[in-house]
């Protein structure tokens, strides 16, 4: 059963740092993994997706990596703003229709 | 954003009376899928879709049911609703071509109440 799991759950920074997500997954047979945002009380929002024949995409200022091999992505935010305080979300999807989604990770932006 | 609305948006029911959650989408997307997300359990998948009438189980669908008449509607069922499913149901939705192959878009959620 493939497991997901996102490291650390909270992270408080100050405006301005770059900052690193983690998200590591126990089955390596992926079609692809997917970053997204959540704000409270919201829906998910779609940030970035990696095809398994990738190894990173990117979209402004933030930057995804993914490495089947070691069962691990990375989500980069580069020059955080207080606008980017939500819950971070990454998801493996290992066929059709299966995914698994890890808990998140809450990120606090302090101005 | 994607096309993709949610009915009720809330709900609060009684335990054992039936409910139906409605997803509607505007994108003609062949995939669509049921989820609900709890404090310590995260997002699991309940149902999906990938056609019309062409539905199948996910990590947590005991309880539930679903049908597809039409591309654009996807219905969730709680044949006879239980206090184990209050939660945020969230609908999604996926094309299967194009350069957003496989990547999934959300609704707004639908925060269900059973007392």
């Amino acid at each position: 059963k493939q497991e997901v799991t996102q490291i650390p759950a909270a992270l408080s920074v100050p405006e301005g740092e770059n900052l690193v997500l983690n998200c590591s997954f126990t089955d390596s047979a992926i079609y692809n993994l997917q970053w997204f945002r959540q704000d409270p009380g919201k829906g998910l929002t779609s940030l970035l997706l990696i095809q398994s024949s990738q190894r990173e995409q990117t979209s402004g200022r933030l930057n995804a990596s993914l490495d089947k091999s070691s069962g691990r992505s990375t989500l980069y935010i580069a020059a955080s703003q207080p606008g980017d305080s939500a819950t971070y979300l990454c998801a493996v999807y290992t066929n059709a229709g299966k995914s698994t989604f890890g808990d998140g990770t809450t990120l606090t932006v302090k101005p | 954003d994607a096309g993709i609305t949610q009915s009720p948006r809330h709900k609060v029911t009684e335990t054992g009376t039936p409910v139906t959650l409605r997803c509607h989408q505007t994108e003609n997307h062949r995939y669509m899928y049921w989820y609900r997300q709890d404090p310590g359990h995260g997002l699991r998948l309940i149902h999906y879709s990938y056609g019309v009438k062409d539905t199948d189980k996910g990590e947590v669908s005991d309880g539930y049911s679903v049908s597809r008449s039409k591309t654009e509607d996807f219905l969730l069922t709680l044949e006879s609703a239980t206090s184990s499913q209050t939660s945020v149901y969230f609908c999604a939705i996926s094309p299967t071509s194009g350069s957003s192959y496989n990547e999934q878009f959300f609704g707004p959620g639908t925060r269900l109440t059973v007392l």
